[in-house]
């Protein structure tokens, strides 16, 4: 099976511009989480979608938000950047909604200037 | 909310010795408890995983301790090797929570020839 894919792998967005990252998951897999990671605050669970219904939301402000279609593949978007936002977006892949095995994404590296 | 606190933040060990990373929870209805191993620039990886009803699990050089009482899990690597290298982190969730993972801060291990 392909593994979890997520575009782009890297991006460049200015302050105050808005940006959506794309996350395509396992074969069969029905469940995606979003994890900011960032050299200061670590590994930061954003959200969580499972048959296109959000079940579980992070710490974040509602400029994060997330969508998943019919197909599972989730959206997250980002909008009124700010400096802070710079980061390594992971998602994650799971068949199902309880405590699976999360496999990963390699991740889409946002730097805001 | 859950909070998960990792120890030592690095850790530097000879080949072929064991090396110990401790993480602690806070929420006691956490029963599902994960560890990542980070490469340099590449997506987290499951290497081993442990529910609150088993106090340990074992797959070859890697185990796992949980202590529910004090609420408490250990990562084990025997023999370590070069390629061992790496920042190693753990979780947590809860069945109500699903699969929204707290992360530890992480352990950069380094094994030294």
């Amino acid at each position: 099976k392909a593994g979890v894919t997520q575009t782009p792998r890297y991006l460049i967005k200015t302050r105050g511009q808005q940006v959506t990252l794309s996350c395509s998951p396992i074969s069969g897999h029905r469940s995606v989480s979003w994890y900011q990671q960032t050299p200061g605050q670590g590994l930061q669970f954003l959200f969580e979608y499972f048959s296109e219904t959000q079940r579980n939301k992070g710490n974040f402000p509602g400029r994060f938000s997330g969508r998943q279609f019919s197909n599972s593949r989730s959206e997250m978007n980002v909008s009124t950047l700010e400096l802070g936002d710079s980061a390594l977006y992971l998602c994650a892949s799971m068949w199902g909604p309880g405590q699976e095995t999360q496999y990963f994404g390699p991740g889409t590296r946002l730097l805001v200037l | 909310g859950e909070n998960v606190e990792q120890h030592p933040s690095t850790l530097s060990v000879q080949e072929g010795d064991s090396a110990v990373i401790k993480c602690t929870y806070s929420d006691s209805a956490s029963n599902y408890f994960p560890w990542y191993k980070q490469e340099l620039g590449k997506r987290p990886q499951l290497i081993i995983d442990i529910r609150s009803n088993v106090g340990e699990k074992k797959d070859q050089r890697i185990a796992v301790t949980l202590n529910k009482t004090a609420k408490h899990f250990s990562l084990h690597i025997t023999e370590t090797q070069p390629e061992d290298s790496a920042v190693y982190f753990c979780a947590a969730s809860s069945t109500g929570g699903g699969n929204k993972l707290t992360f530890g801060t992480g352990t950069q291990l380094k094994v030294e020839l």
